[in-house]
C-alpha cells in the first residue's frame, strides 16, 4: 500500500537553527509531491509543491524541498528557522494520474525565541 | 476568491448519535476531498467525490459516507457515533482539469463525541 513516512514526529530547535525534516514515501511510480503547513489555529496551507523539472524547489517563507528519486525522499529544509514558523508540517504524495493524496502523520516544530 | 468554508466549526454530539458536516469548495473547483485528522495520526483521507460521483474511498467504516450536489458543495455523515470519531474533519477543494492539482483546504469542523 502507498504510504508517507515522516521521520520525526516532534522537532525542537532554536530561532536561527537549520531544519530538515525527513519524508519518505512508497510508491514505485511517477508521484507529484508537496509539503503542507498548519500554524496554529489556521488553515492547513500549501508550502510548496513538485510536479517535474528541477528536483530543489522553493516554496514559501524560505523553505525548499529536494526530492531524491532513488532515495524515495522529498525532505524539507530551511536553513534559518524563525520562532513563526512554530507549526506543523505534512508531507504528502500524489501518484501521477491519482486522484488522491496520501499524508505523512505530520511532525510538530518548536522554536525556541 | 473565497475559500473553502466549512460548517459548522464545533460540534458536540454523545456516542450513537449521527452527524452531518457541510462544506463549500472554492468557486470553479469541481473535487471535495475529506480527511480525518487526529493528534498522532495526521490526515486520513476518507474519501472525494468530483462532479456529484465518489471517485475514490479510503478506509472508514460505513459509517462515513458523503454526497456532492449539483453546485459542488458536499456533504459528510457518520452515523452511530462512536468516541473514536472526535477528530478535526478537513474538507479540500481542487481542480483538476488543469492538470496536477493542488487541494486547498478549509478550517475544518471539529468534532467531539461524548
Amino acid at each position: 500500500a502507498q504510504s508517507v513516512s515522516q521521520h520525526n514526529h516532534h522537532v525542537i530547535l532554536s530561532e536561527a537553527a537549520s531544519l530538515e525534516l525527513g519524508c519518505n514515501y512508497s510508491y514505485g511510480g511517477t508521484v507529484n509531491l508537496f509539503w503542507y503547513v498548519q500554524y496554529p489555529g489556521q488553515h492547513l496551507q500549501l508550502l510548496l509543491k513538485y510536479f517535474s523539472g528541477d528536483p530543489l524547489v522553493k516554496g514559501i517563507k524560505g523553505f525548499e524541498a529536494e526530492f531524491i528519486k532513488s532515495k524515495f525522499s522529498f525532505n524539507l529544509r530551511k536553513p534559518s528557522v524563525q520562532w513563526s514558523d512554530t507549526a506543523e508540517y505534512f508531507c504528502a504524495v500524489s501518484p501521477l494520474r491519482d486522484d488522491k493524496i496520501i499524508f505523512g502523520k505530520g511532525t510538530r516544530l518548536h522554536i525556541l525565541p | 476568491k473565497a475559500g473553502v468554508t466549512q460548517t459548522p466549526r464545533y460540534l458536540i454530539k454523545t456516542r450513537g448519535q449521527q452527524v452531518t458536516l457541510s462544506c463549500s469548495p472554492i468557486s470553479g473547483h469541481r473535487s471535495v476531498s475529506w480527511y480525518q485528522q487526529t493528534p498522532g495520526q495526521g490526515l486520513q483521507f476518507l474519501f472525494e467525490y468530483f462532479s456529484e460521483t465518489q471517485r475514490n474511498k479510503g478506509n472508514f467504516p460505513g459509517r462515513f459516507s458523503g454526497r456532492q450536489f449539483s453546485n459542488s458543495r458536499s456533504e459528510m455523515n457518520v452515523s452511530t457515533l462512536e468516541l473514536g470519531d472526535s477528530a478535526l474533519y478537513l474538507c479540500a477543494s481542487s481542480d483538476p482539469s488543469g492538470g496536477p492539482w493542488e487541494q486547498f483546504f478549509g478550517p475544518g469542523t471539529r468534532l467531539t463525541v461524548l
